[in-house]
């Protein structure tokens, strides 16, 4: 079965330095991996996503992902970090078990960006 | 932003009343989902939608039904609820889940539920 695992509850960094998230996968096949963002109240926005192709995947606000399949990895990344990136962080995988019709979620992490 | 709108945004209910969650989508995506977020859970897929009456079960799915008449309504049924159904639910939809389009979600604003 695929699953995601987010083994950070919380990070806690200060404005304008790195920030990463980390996320390790479980699948069956080939990875099909996203990140998405929940800001409070609010829906979750797609990120990125990794498909095939580079390791290193670029989205949305800035951030990047690095796909590292010895290590099982996919940790969402960004060189300089901001207040208003403080939200819940959510790795997902895409589940090929099942023809790839569900999306698998991590527990989720939450960022708090002091400034 | 993706045209997905859910309703109501929050309900208060007591135990054993039905509850039904509307999710409405202008997009014509095929795909749509149902899901629950609780702490330390993360979302949790209740029902999925693959078309017009084509539905299926996910992960936690006991005590939810599911209907899609038309391709932009997809409903969630809580027939008695209980509170361990007290939860936010996330509707989300997807144009495929086939390459080349790869399944990214959009979803709704989120449907709060407290079940005295």
């Amino acid at each position: 079965a695929q699953s995601v695992a987010q083994p950070e509850d919380q990070v806690n960094v200060a404005e304008g330095n790195p920030l990463t998230v980390k996320c390790t996968y479980s699948v069956s096949g080939n990875p099909y991996l996203f990140w998405y963002v929940q800001y409070p109240n609010r829906g979750l926005q797609f990120l990125l996503k990794y498909i095939t192709g580079d390791n290193l995947v670029k989205g949305s606000y800035g951030f990047e992902a690095e796909f590292n399949k010895s290590q099982t990895s996919f940790h969402l990344k960004k060189p300089s970090a901001l207040v208003s990136d403080s939200a819940l962080y959510f790795c997902a995988v895409r589940d090929e078990d099942t023809g790839g019709f569900k999306t698998i979620f991590g527990a989720g992490t939450r960022l708090f960006v002091k400034a | 932003d993706a045209g997905i709108t859910q309703s109501p945004r929050h309900k208060v209910t007591e135990t054993g009343t039905p509850v039904t969650l509307r999710c409405h989508q202008t997009e014509n995506h095929r795909y749509m989902y149902w899901y629950r977020q609780d702490p330390g859970h993360g979302l949790r897929l209740i029902h999925y939608s693959y078309g017009v009456k084509d539905t299926d079960k996910g992960e936690v799915s006991d005590g939810y039904s599911v209907s899609r008449s038309k391709t932009e309504d997809f409903l969630l049924t809580l027939e008695s609820a209980t509170s361990s159904q007290t939860s936010v639910y996330f509707c989300a939809i997807s144009e495929s889940a086939r390459t080349p389009n790869t399944g990214e979600l959009f979803f709704g604003e989120g449907s709060r539920l407290t079940v005295l």
